[in-house]
């Protein structure tokens, strides 16, 4: 298996533009976590998912922070509008039903915010 | 949640054995310990799991003694290639969100 994919794996923009980043988990996984780390905050959870339903979201910072799983292999994180602030590296992991606590992390979207 | 307590730093030499302890006073009945490391630019990797006595793997050892209100992460014989940031985590099987902390940034000289 690939394992986690995540796209773009860098990302520049300007503040006020939307972003959307992406997510194809493990196949098979059907719990899916979008995180978010920084140097002032580490890692964060943001959301995560349970066969293609959110859970939790409770770690989403605004409104302007938005999920979805439309299918079992795919998830985006929007940010609209972005702010410099958002600036961060954004993770997406996946697991199993039985391995609660064992999550698979993709590479990451290193996000700048102009 | 319970939270944990580690090193925010260690460092060591190459072929050297490290002990990383994480401190959970908290720890609920139903808590596993978790462990993930973290190399730069990349994201954390699952490292070992335990909820009491030893665990070993092809990785690492981890010990936790009875009471489990600590646990020690326990690398041998290191290489540099094992400079990363390690992280202690503590939960519930039963619940889904993993709270990171800060970890411990592991560096080790040749």
């Amino acid at each position: 298996d690939a394992g986690v994919i995540q796209s773009p794996r860098h990302e520049v923009t300007e503040m006020g533009q939307e972003v959307t980043l992406r997510c194809k988990p493990i196949s098979g996984h059907d719990y899916l976590f979008w995180y978010r780390q920084t140097m002032m905050r580490g890692l964060e959870l943001l959301i995560y998912f349970n066969n293609n339903v959110p859970i939790d979201d409770s770690g989403m910072p605004e409104d302007r922070f938005s999920a979805k799983m439309p299918n079992a292999s795919f998830s985006t994180l929007k940010i609209q509008p972005s702010e410099p602030r958002d600036s961060a590296v954004y993770f997406c992991a996946s697991s199993l039903p039985d391995s609660q606590e064992t999550q698979y992390f993709g590479p990451g979207t290193r996000l700048l915010v102009l | 949640l319970a939270k944990t307590t580690q090193p925010i730093s260690m460092d060591s030499y190459e072929g050297q054995e490290v002990n990383i302890t994480c401190s959970h006073n908290n720890i609920a009945t139903n808590d596993y310990i978790t462990w993930y490391q973290q190399f730069p630019s990349q994201g954390p990797r699952f490292i070992i799991q335990g909820y009491k006595t030893k665990v070993t793997n092809e990785v690492a050892s981890l010990f936790i003694p009875a009471d489990r209100k600590s646990s020690t992460l326990s690398l041998p014989r290191v290489s540099l290639s094992d400079t990363a940031v390690y992280y202690c985590l503590v939960g519930d099987t039963g619940r889904r969100a993993l709270t990171f902390g800060s970890g411990t940034r592991l560096q080790v000289q040749p």
